[in-house]
């Protein structure tokens, strides 16, 4: 089944103890996005990547740290968590095409709080 | 700035009734608009896009969006809402300033819908 798994779904932390949250696709593609959601703002892009060893800042980057060391992962890192980072993210993948807009598909979310 | 708004928080509907949940956008150049729909406790299940061509687009589960230029709106209807079809739903437009496979999305906050039976 084609798919976007994520880990964990849940996780509680403590401000300042590093975390990752792993992001990993099936479907061979070349593009894949991160985004945070927090009621009232819709999805926010934090990083995205190109491809392998492509990766750069989207619209909400500070306090993240992602890699792109093969094709079918891109782990969300969190070096020092801090309570305005409690929100929920979304991993996304798409082709990467010149032509036609291709469809982002999405995990199914991590929801992440952090005291 | 290209943005996407969502004017409704929450839209209320009886079953078997008609349902919109609105849309507008400012983009430049041809906007390429999607429909996602989060069910609780689910990731973004993508209902349809509008590329271009028919403004009428049907997707998944029976909705469907008419893309109106002249309004700049992509609203999302069904014709007989269904409680299951109870949950939150994003608009969103592709950031048309990259290109090349660049694939960010710009949301717009987000309407829940509530179907009561």
């Amino acid at each position: 089944e084609a798919q976007v798994t994520q880990n964990p779904r849940y996780l509680i932390t403590v401000t300042g103890k590093k975390l990752t949250v792993t992001c990993s696709q099936n479907m061979n593609h070349e593009y894949m996005s991160w985004y945070r959601q927090d009621p009232g703002l819709g999805l926010r892009q934090i990083y995205y990547s190109m491809n392998v060893e492509a990766t750069d800042k989207g619209d909400v980057p500070e306090g993240y740290k992602v890699s792109r060391k093969e094709k079918r992962n891109f782990p969300l890192i969190l070096e020092s968590p801090s309570p305005n980072q409690t929100s929920l993210y979304f991993c996304a993948s798409s082709k990467r095409t010149s032509g036609e807009q291709e469809t982002q598909y999405f995990g199914p979310g991590t929801r992440l709080l952090v005291l | 700035a290209q943005s996407v708004a969502q004017p409704e928080d929450q839209v209320n509907v009886a079953e078997g009734n008609p349902l919109t949940v609105k849309c507008t956008y400012s983009v430049s150049g041809n906007p390429y608009l999607f429909w996602y729909v989060q069910y609780p406790n689910r990731g973004l299940q993508f209902l349809l896009k509008y590329i271009t061509g028919d403004n009428l687009v049907k997707g998944s589960y029976g909705f469907e969006a008419e893309f109106n230029k002249s309004q700049t709106s992509f609203h999302l209807k069904k014709p007989s809402a269904l409680v299951s079809d109870s949950a939150l739903y994003f608009c969103a437009v592709r950031d048309p300033l990259f290109s090349g496979g660049y694939n960010k999305l710009i949301f717009g906050a987000g309407t829940r819908l509530a179907v009561h039976p």
